[in-house]
């Protein structure tokens, strides 16, 4: 299986910080991995997918970046809403795999 | 697009349960949709998949392989986990999410299973 680790598993920073969240696989995964979103009580929210493609209705301060094994999502100026728990997800192969998230929360 | 989540509730460990998932505002038949669970407090971890079709190709996580089984009705738009021989840690909020291939791009609120006696 793919193991996806994430870092920081947490960080603290305020409104307006430029924030940059690293996902690494275990193995090459060209540039299947998404990024997903979930607020506190939410459910999940995909944000990115093939690494760099914004989904649709997605505000464009988020962006990813990376192929192979390492990825990067940013969020260049962080708004209140944006204080939640990120998470990477490969779609390289079954079982998929989920990085194990990385809390994003006010300093 | 809308999916929602049905069947949770408390069973005891040994148990059986299933879960439902009923979706609206997409030609369901032609995603593949997925189940993942999150248990309290703890990340979020992929269950299941099975693809378009009537006879959608099925893989499951390695931790409910052979005790779960997923199926689909394109009839009802709705997608089914049926869970056997549950355990303590089988306790999580189980999401549906229509799956763009493996991009999980839409997510139901979740349903909440808990495995305990």
């Amino acid at each position: 299986d793919i193991q996806m680790t994430q870092s920081p598993s947490s960080l603290s920073a305020s409104v307006g910080d430029r924030v940059t969240i690293t996902c690494r696989a275990s193995q090459n995964i060209k540039s299947h991995l998404n990024w997903y979103q979930q607020q506190p009580g939410k459910a999940p929210k995909l944000l990115i997918y093939a690494a760099s493609s914004l989904q649709g209705g997605v505000p464009s301060r988020f962006s990813g970046s990376g192929s192979g094994t390492t990825f990067t999502l940013t969020i260049s100026r962080l708004q209140p809403e944006d204080f939640a728990t990120y998470y990477c997800q490969q779609s390289h192969g079954t079982p998929l795999t989920f990085g194990g998230g990385t809390k994003v929360d006010i300093k | 697009v809308q999916v929602a989540e049905s069947g949770g509730g408390v069973v005891q460990p040994g148990g059986s349960l299933r879960l439902s998932c009923a979706t609206s505002g997409f030609t369901f038949s032609i995603y593949a949709m997925h189940w993942a669970r999150q248990a309290p407090g703890k990340g979020l971890e992929w269950v299941s998949v099975i693809l378009y079709g009537d006879g959608g190709d099925k893989y499951y996580g390695d931790s409910v392989k052979g005790r779960f089984t997923i199926s689909r009705d394109n009839s009802k738009n709705t997608v089914y986990l049926q869970m056997e021989r549950l355990r303590p840690d089988d306790t999580a909020v189980y999401y549906c999410a229509r799956g763009s291939g493996y991009d999980l791009d839409s997510w139901g609120q979740g349903t909440l299973v808990t495995v305990s006696s």
